[in-house]
């Protein structure tokens, strides 16, 4: 059974800085490309960055360039977001995704939040 | 950037209606929209891509149609596991609708 279990998530302060990673399992990770998506409380949802199977191109959105790095040690099988300079308007559940291609995400993990207040 | 509007943004059926969503791109995105299922407290889900493909599993009562700008989701004949909140994603940039709720009646 495919899995994918994020961890990290917390309250942390505006302008500081968290590591989500997730977990997974039930398919060969080093072949699949894996993206990142967010939804803020009772919000839609956002794409937020990819990463190419092997980790050698990522890509951003406009909202977290520059801010957010995404990372991935496929030995271990775990994917990273490494989120620096956090802002309010980041709060949200980050959840991560294997993409089939074409912008297409199934499945998704159980999500974890991140609660940027003061 | 690519732009998506849902409508409604909000609907209230029974089980058994027919029930269509509508989703539009604010430019032609030829058949790249894919459609996700959220219920409350849980994950988004695949139902179907490129516009009119079911996900494995999906069941056939969902369909999906539309190219260019202008997409919709019909489910047949709404069952209870149905009520939730309804997605479309264009798959050119990857930004997604703002959602419509599906509620009882």
């Amino acid at each position: 059974e495919v899995q994918l279990l994020e961890s990290g998530g917390a309250l942390v302060q505006p302008g500081g800085s968290l590591r989500l990673s997730c977990e997974a399992s039930g398919f060969a990770f080093s072949n699949q490309l894996m993206s990142w998506v967010r939804q803020a409380p009772g919000r839609g949802l956002e794409w937020l960055s990819g990463i190419a199977p092997g980790g050698e191109s990522t890509s951003y959105a406009d909202s977290v360039k520059g801010r957010f790095t995404n990372s991935r040690d496929n030995s271990k099988n775990t994917l990273y977001l490494q989120m620096n300079s956090l802002r309010v308007e980041d709060t949200a559940v980050y959840y991560c995704v294997i993409d089939l291609s074409e912008w297409r995400f199934d499945p998704w993990g159980q999500g974890t939040l991140v609660t940027v207040s003061s | 950037d690519i732009q998506m509007t849902q409508s409604p943004s909000s609907l209230s059926a029974s089980v058994g209606d027919r029930v269509t969503i509508a989703c539009r791109a604010s430019q032609g995105i030829g058949g790249y929209l894919n459609w996700y299922q959220q219920k409350p407290g849980k994950s988004p889900k695949l139902l179907i891509y490129a516009a009119s493909t079911l996900q494995g599993g999906v069941p056939s009562r969902f369909s999906g149609s539309g190219s260019g700008t202008d997409f919709t989701l019909t489910i047949s004949s709404l069952q209870p596991e149905d009520f939730a909140t309804y997605f479309c994603q264009q798959a050119y940039t990857g930004t997604f609708g703002p959602g419509t709720k599906v509620d009882t009646k």
